[in-house]
């Protein structure tokens, strides 16, 4: 199926772990982002890449970093896990250049710290 | 300070019913608005589009309005099934710049 995979689904962690989230694309998009919706259920963006380079980097701490190993994937690691880090997290992807297009959105991953 | 708002924060409607949910915006330049289905523990899935020239599109029962003067957009639901039950948020995107996402307005269609 084309789509945007996340993995896991659901992550339990203690504080001060360090934790990654996997996110995959096979549609062929050249830019992918990650999002976080809070408990308000606001979506705010986090990183987005387009061709291995970071191109928004909103006011994240520094403990959150994106990883591209290649065009389909953004992998998102968090170091020294907080309370305030639990959220769901998306991916999503999307094809720039000339016109616009919307997103295609993972499932999501819900973090819970505790 | 792009930003868009979305009333109300939660709708009960029985089964068969029409309802219409409201998204206002500061976004300026604007490019175009969109409407978002986001199913519980999943991700938001696009349902129309909507560039400044457009006043209406419709998605078989969604019909999207866009008035770019007031800086207002509706989505109106027609028969509501119970698979209309999620959150729908209105996403607007300045010129060159991030999408701004709303709140959402959680839909609960009760049989």
């Amino acid at each position: 199926d084309t789509a945007v995979s996340q993995t896991p689904k659901y992550l339990v962690t203690q504080m001060g772990n360090d934790k990654s989230i996997k996110c995959e694309q096979n549609l062929g998009h050249d830019t992918m982002y990650w999002y976080k919706q809070d408990s308000k259920k606001f979506l705010k963006i986090m990183f987005s890449y387009n061709n291995k380079e970071l191109i928004i980097n909103e006011t994240v701490p520094n403990r959150f970093s994106p990883k591209s190993p290649d065009k389909a994937h953004l992998n998102l690691h968090i170091n020294s896990l907080e309370l305030g880090d639990s959220a769901v997290y998306f991916c999503a992807s999307s094809l720039t250049g000339e016109g616009d297009y919307g997103y295609t959105f993972g499932s999501g991953t819900r973090l819970t710290v505790v | 300070k792009n930003q868009v708002e979305q009333s109300p924060q939660s709708l009960i409607i029985l089964e068969g019913k029409n309802c219409t949910l409201q998204c206002n915006y500061t976004v300026s330049p604007f490019s175009n608005l969109r409407w978002y289905k986001q199913d519980t523990g999943r991700g938001p899935v696009s349902l129309t589009i909507m560039t400044f020239s457009e006043n209406t599109k419709s998605n078989g029962r969604y019909t999207a309005t866009l008035d770019a003067d007031t800086k207002q957009s509706s989505l109106h639901i027609t028969a509501s099934q119970l698979s209309d039950s999620a959150s729908y948020i209105c996403v607007v995107r300045p010129i060159g710049q991030n999408f701004v996402f709303g709140p959402g307005t959680r839909l609960s269609v009760l049989p």
